[in-house]
């Protein structure tokens, strides 16, 4: 699996945007960026995903480098609910694994 | 139900005792998925059920390990002479779509188990 690499830890003030950075230098032609969160105490949930344009959804936007060597999970307004530990995870087309690293423990001050 | 079920929530066993873990997927759901996550640590994939396919049984840790799903739907993972080493949360999860599709999988919240 081509792997991704995630700051360890970041900080976030309540009601700011969070930039939540993914490097994926060895990504492939058909593997999709994932993001899930996992709150503390539950399962992971999924977040959202993407292959080349960016994404939009309820939750967040998903940022690729034209490139796709990199990707951002922008939190357009942190609250303090946001505070978890957030996953950046390739997937094949036709690979049915999510293999998960450490992820970013995102903390969020009131 | 709405969401993955998982039982019992917290299990504390002796050390050599067998275990059994119950996983209830999203209805219609075709892909079960078992993952375990010690203290501290991200996720490690066990095993994947889709459909009536053998199951991808590479990340199950040893043979005391073993998984069924029944009918396509509930799973059970069973642990056979549990060590203190196997103490985790094991988390299922379930997807609409397994191979040829990104799907987004939808996770329980864990079973804890605990060897004393």
């Amino acid at each position: 699996d081509a792997k991704t690499t995630q700051p360890n830890s970041m900080e976030s003030n309540e009601e700011e945007p969070v930039h939540l950075p993914c490097n994926h230098s060895t990504i492939s032609g058909t593997d999709y960026i994932h993001w899930y969160r996992q709150l503390p105490s539950q399962g992971p949930e999924y977040v959202i995903h993407g292959l080349t344009s960016n994404v939009n959804n309820r939750m967040a936007s998903l940022a690729i480098a034209e490139d796709r060597k990199s990707s951002t999970l922008i939190l357009h307004r942190a609250t303090l609910r946001d505070a978890a530990v957030y996953y950046c995870i390739l997937r094949g087309g036709s690979n049915y694994k999510l293999t998960f690293g450490k992820g970013t423990l995102l903390t969020v001050n009131p | 139900g709405a969401g993955v079920s998982q039982s019992p929530s917290n299990k504390v066993t002796e050390k050599g005792k067998d275990v059994e873990l119950r996983c209830d997927p999203i209805s219609g759901h075709t892909a079960l998925y078992w993952y375990r996550q010690s203290l501290g640590q991200g996720l490690e994939f066990l095993i994947y059920f889709q459909g009536n396919s053998a199951p991808d049984k590479s990340g199950l840790p040893s043979d005391r390990f073993s998984a069924e799903r029944t009918g396509g739907s509930v799973s059970t993972l069973t642990i056979q002479r549990t060590q203190q080493e196997d103490s985790a949360v094991y988390l299922c999860a379930s997807s609409l779509k397994g191979l040829g599709g990104p799907g987004e999988l939808f996770f329980g919240e864990g079973s804890r188990l605990t060897v004393l």
